[in-house]
This record gives structure tokens, C-alpha cells and sequence, in this order.
């Protein structure tokens, strides 16, 4: 069964931080991870989603790295600001299961001014 | 531009009653899914489907139930709603699976069951 763990469950940090978001699984027969971001009381949306065969992706202050050996990704947000206080989540893709995400618990973002 | 909906947003009733709450997308997409999300266990499938008159189930079906008659829609029905089926549901959808599968998702629905 695929695990997926997110460290840290929350982090709050001053406006302007470079910051690091973690995510592992266990199986490492993934297609594909997603990061997805959450605000309170909303739905997901989309931030990055890394094939298997990737090692990174990039999106404006966004970058998210793929290690699939080791079974880690990280989210690195540059500058951060206010208005990305928001739960972030990951998910993985795996082959023998196709189609189905499995989740992480998320970690919980504050950026204060 | 495309979306995706999701009805009602908030619903209450009460136990042992049927609900279903409805999902529909604009995007024709083959592949849709339902999944719960808790606090503590994070989001959890409960069913999907690759297309029309498929149906899958996923970790956590028990108690609930989906059928595909076009390409558009999944409803999920609470055949008699429980208080542990309360809630927020949220239904998402994709284009195609394997590494290219990225899932765009519902506004979801915070279903109580009093």
C-alpha cells in the first residue's frame, strides 16, 4: 500500500522566506506526484503535477523536485508572500492502481506580513 | 471555460436517509472520482470510473454508490446515510491516466449527518 507523508503538518513563517515543503512515499513505482494547494473551506487546485521520468517542474515562484529513488519531493516557494497562506498537499500516481491519487495530510502554510 | 461543479455545497439530513450528491464536468473527460476528506486521514477514494457505464470501487465504498450514464456526470449516493459519512466530498476529474493523469477537482460538498 502507498504511503505518503508531508513534514512539516505546519509551518508559518514572515513574508518574504524562501521555504521548503516535504513530501515521501513508499512505493516508488509512482507515474506521477501532484501538488495541490487548498484554501479553507475550498477545493483543490492544481499547482505542479512531475511525471515519473522528471526530476523537476517549475512555476513562476514554484519549483517542485522528484527523487523517486529515494521516494521524496519537495516544494520550494520563493519570496513568499500573505496570499500564500494555504494547506498544501501532495499526491501520487501509481501504475498498479492507475488513475488513483494517493495523499498526503498536507502542510498548512501561514505567511504573515 | 471548462469546469467543474459540484451540488449542492452544503447539505444536512439525517441518518437513514438516501442523499446523492451530484458532479458534473465540462471538461469530457473520461476519467472522474470521488473521494471524502477527514480530518486525521487526509482524502480517501471512495469510487471511480474510466467512463461511461464503469465503475470502480476505491478504499473507502462501503455505504456509498455510483453510476456513469454519460460522460459528463458521477452523482455519489448515500444509500442510508450514516454519522460517520459526515464529510466534505469533493469529485475531480482527468483527461487520461498513467504519467500524464493530473486531476482537477470540484469546489466539494460538507455533508452533515445528524
Amino acid at each position: 500500500k502507498q504511503e505518503v507523508t508531508q513534514i512539516p503538518a505546519a509551518l508559518s513563517v514572515p513574508e518574504g522566506e524562501n521555504l521548503v515543503l516535504n513530501c515521501s512515499f513508499t512505493d516508488s513505482a509512482i507515474y506521477n506526484l501532484q501538488w495541490f494547494r487548498q484554501d479553507p473551506g475550498k477545493g483543490l487546485t492544481s499547482l505542479l503535477l512531475i511525471q515519473s521520468s522528471q526530476r523537476e517542474q517549475t512555476s513562476g515562484r514554484l519549483n517542485a523536485s522528484l527523487d523517486k529513488s529515494s521516494g521524496r519531493s519537495t516544494l520550494y516557494i520563493a519570496a513568499s508572500q500573505p496570499g500564500d497562506s494555504a494547506t498544501y498537499l501532495c499526491a501520487v500516481s501509481r501504475g498498479s492502481t492507475l488513475g488513483r491519487l494517493y495523499f498526503g495530510r498536507g502542510t498548512q502554510l501561514t505567511v504573515w506580513p | 471555460d471548462a469546469e467543474i461543479t459540484q451540488s449542492p455545497r452544503h447539505k444536512i439530513t439525517e441518518t437513514g436517509r438516501q442523499v446523492t450528491l451530484a458532479c458534473h464536468q465540462t471538461w469530457n473527460h473520461n476519467n472522474m472520482f470521488w473521494y471524502r476528506q477527514d480530518l486525521g486521514h487526509g482524502l480517501r477514494l471512495i469510487h471511480y470510473s474510466y467512463g461511461v457505464q464503469d465503475t470502480n470501487k476505491g478504499e473507502v465504498s462501503d455505504g456509498y454508490s455510483v453510476s456513469r450514464s454519460n460522460t459528463e456526470d458521477l452523482p455519489l449516493t448515500l444509500e442510508s446515510a450514516a454519522s460517520s459519512q459526515t464529510s466534505v466530498y469533493f469529485c475531480a476529474s482527468s483527461e487520461s491516466l498513467g504519467k500524464y493523469n493530473e486531476q482537477f477537482f470540484g469546489p466539494g460538498t460538507r455533508l452533515t449527518v445528524l
